[in-house]
């Protein structure tokens, strides 16, 4: 089936450190993946989405100037995190699918920690 | 704007027996209905995809029922295993393609030997 690969799978660094995360789809073409938020022991939150070969759709609320989104290729979505801060510390997750009738898949996430 | 409630939050059963989460979304105008379960700290793996035209999907000990003038879904599973604890998250798909995903609260369930 279709197959989703995030990573890193974890990060830990300073604050002020901008941390870039890639989502990539193995053997599908995406021309709109999603990235998605979770604090602990709640539920997804979408932030935006991403559309190959133009800007980012962001959700209300979401600073676009933050959450910097790149979608370069069919194949490739990125979210840079610039000048992280602790209150950025979260599990951030990204989805592709092939549109229609075809389910969303996820990757297994990134787990970002802010010191 | 749609909202998405899952119940119960938390679920504890003993392995073996049957059980049903529900899922409610307030607009009723959806493209499709996906049911995810989630590990901790993991990514979220799907379950089962329902269209809106359709009223239940199966797979396996797994069923999935939609009624969406209701604004209702629920997920079965049958001769629950302690391999199933983990949570489970519905999400409503949009009209226009039905890619982008309102997500429920989730369910965490604990199946106990």
């Amino acid at each position: 089936g279709a197959v989703v690969s995030q990573h890193p799978s974890r990060v830990i660094c300073k604050s002020g450190t901008s941390v870039k995360i890639e989502c990539r789809s193995l053997d599908f073409q995406a021309t709109t993946m999603f990235w998605y938020r979770q604090f602990p022991k709640q539920s997804l939150m979408l932030m935006a989405t991403s559309n190959e070969g133009s800007k980012a759709t962001y959700e209300q609320g979401v600073e676009k100037d933050k959450f910097l989104i790149n979608h370069a290729s069919l194949t490739l979505s990125t979210l840079t995190v610039t000048s992280a801060h602790p209150e950025d510390s979260s599990f951030y997750i990204c989805s592709g699918g092939q549109g229609g009738n075809q389910p969303q898949h996820f990757g297994d996430g990134t787990r970002l920690s802010i010191l | 704007k749609q909202e998405v409630t899952q119940i119960p939050a938390a679920l504890s059963v003993p392995e073996g027996e049957n059980l049903v989460l529900n899922c409610s979304f307030t607009d009723s105008a959806i493209y499709n209905l996906q049911w995810f379960r989630q590990d901790p700290g993991k990514g979220l793996t799907s379950l089962l995809l329902i269209q809106s035209s359709q009223r239940e999907q199966t797979s396996g000990r797994l069923n999935a029922s939609l009624d969406k003038s209701s604004g209702r879904s629920t997920l079965y599973i049958a001769a629950s295993q302690p391999g199933d604890s983990a949570t489970y998250l519905c999400a409503v798909g949009e009209t226009g393609g039905g890619n982008k995903l309102t997500f429920g609260t989730g369910t965490q369930l604990k199946v106990e030997l």
